[in-house]
This record gives structure tokens, sequence and C-alpha cells, in this order.
């Protein structure tokens, strides 16, 4: 089992419909959780960060952490074809020197 | 402004020469990572730094891979005798605090990558 684990996709929704992504993580200690973007060819660019249970709203994302059921997720709201890129969850296990990525999951928003 | 730069941007190699990756990390930041990151795939950690101090190689897959940080801030990533499985692009990240830091202060800002080609 992967330390992250994320849905490849791809996923698909039109313009200004909600995109959710989702993603868990096997280490029940870890303390940090990041959702980066990443345009093809491009590097990760951070998106949101969370370290607590519940909601954390920036604009149109909203990242969601629920650390019983080990999972994150990344809603977009109003979604624009400028969202479409590949979008990375990472996790900080607080405990050694690396965060672990998923595979990301790529989505295309439709105009 | 700065924040973290890598060189060269592309790199294409033939199979069994040595290459080098320098990482630029936002100035003051104490943690620095490399990551490799495959087509498809997420970033595979490779090594991390605390200052000049590399604390973790974990990630190296084979001892033809070598890092190092010698001052504490600009970090070369050296492949000897590349093979094709070395093709990839290698990512490097900066962070402002140690490992095992948090209170929020422990996001990873990533360089553009060097994408390396082994022919």
């Amino acid at each position: 089992q992967k330390e992250v684990e994320q849905n490849s996709g791809p996923l698909s929704v039109p313009e200004g419909a909600i995109a959710s992504l989702n993603c868990t993580y096997s280490d029940r200690g870890s303390q940090s959780f990041f959702w980066y973007r990443q345009y093809s060819g491009k590097s990760p660019e951070l998106i949101m960060s969370i370290y607590s249970n519940g909601d954390k709203e920036d604009g149109r994302f909203t990242a969601q952490l629920n650390k019983a059921s080990q999972y994150v997720s990344l809603l977009i709201r109003d979604s624009q074809p400028s969202d479409s890129a590949t979008y990375l969850c990472a996790v900080n296990p607080g405990t050694g020197n690396q965060f672990y990525f998923g595979t990301g999951t790529s989505l295309t928003v439709i105009p | 402004g700065a924040g973290v730069s890598q060189s060269p941007r592309y790199k294409v190699a033939k199979r069994g020469q040595d290459v080098a990756l320098r990482c630029d990390p936002i100035s003051g930041h104490v943690s620095l990572f490399w990551y490799q990151q495959a087509l498809g795939q997420g970033p595979e950690f490779l090594t991390y730094f605390q200052n000049e101090a590399q604390l973790d190689k974990s990630g190296l897959p084979s001892d033809r891979f070598f890092a190092e940080r010698p001052e504490g801030s600009v970090s070369t990533l050296k492949i000897q005798r590349t093979q094709q499985e070395d093709s990839a692009v290698y990512l490097c990240a900066s962070s402002l605090v140690a490992t095992g830091t948090s209170g929020g202060r422990d996001t990873q800002y990533f360089g553009p990558g060097t994408r390396l080609t082994v022919l």
C-alpha cells in the first residue's frame, strides 16, 4: 500500500461546476497536508495547506481534512479552464525527513 | 525574488556520461529536498539536507547518485555513469524550517525542475 493514494482520473467537469479531488493516507500520525497544482511540464505549485480537522477555505478552493478517516480533499468551486492540471496531494508524516506524494489526479475543466 | 531556481532546465546526456544538476533554494531556507519525478507519477523523495548536513539519502536509487550542499545554500545533485532509467524530471524544493518542525511553516516550495534525458 502506498503512503498516499489518489484517484488518477482523469476527472472532467464543466466550467462553473465544483471539482472534488480526494486523497487518503496511511500514516495515522501524519501532521500536515498539502495540495499542489502541476501544469503539464511545470513544477508543483502550492494551492493549500491544512493542519487541523475541518475545512479551510481560500478563494475558490476549500481543503477538508478528516484525520479519523485519514482522508483529505480539495474542492474547487466555479471551476475554470485554467484549473485544468494535475493535482498532487502531499503528506508530512511528522517523522522522518520526507513528504509523501500521491500520483496526482488529472483534472480537465471543459469550457 | 526569489523562488527556488534550478539549472540547467533541460539536459540531454549520452549513456555513461556524468551530469550535475544545480539547485538554488530560497534564501534562508534551512531544508532542501531533491525529488525524482517520472512521467505520470508524483515526486519521489531522493535526499534531504538540513543546512549543510545531508540527513537522509534513503531515496537515492544507487551509489551513482550523489548530492551535496557544502555551504548550506546551493545544492548539486550529481549522477555518474547515467543510464536510460535515470531519465526523469529532477525537482528541488526548499522549506523554511527543519523537518519535524511544523506550526504551519513546513511548506515545501519547488523549483522549475531539470528534465534529464539519457540517450
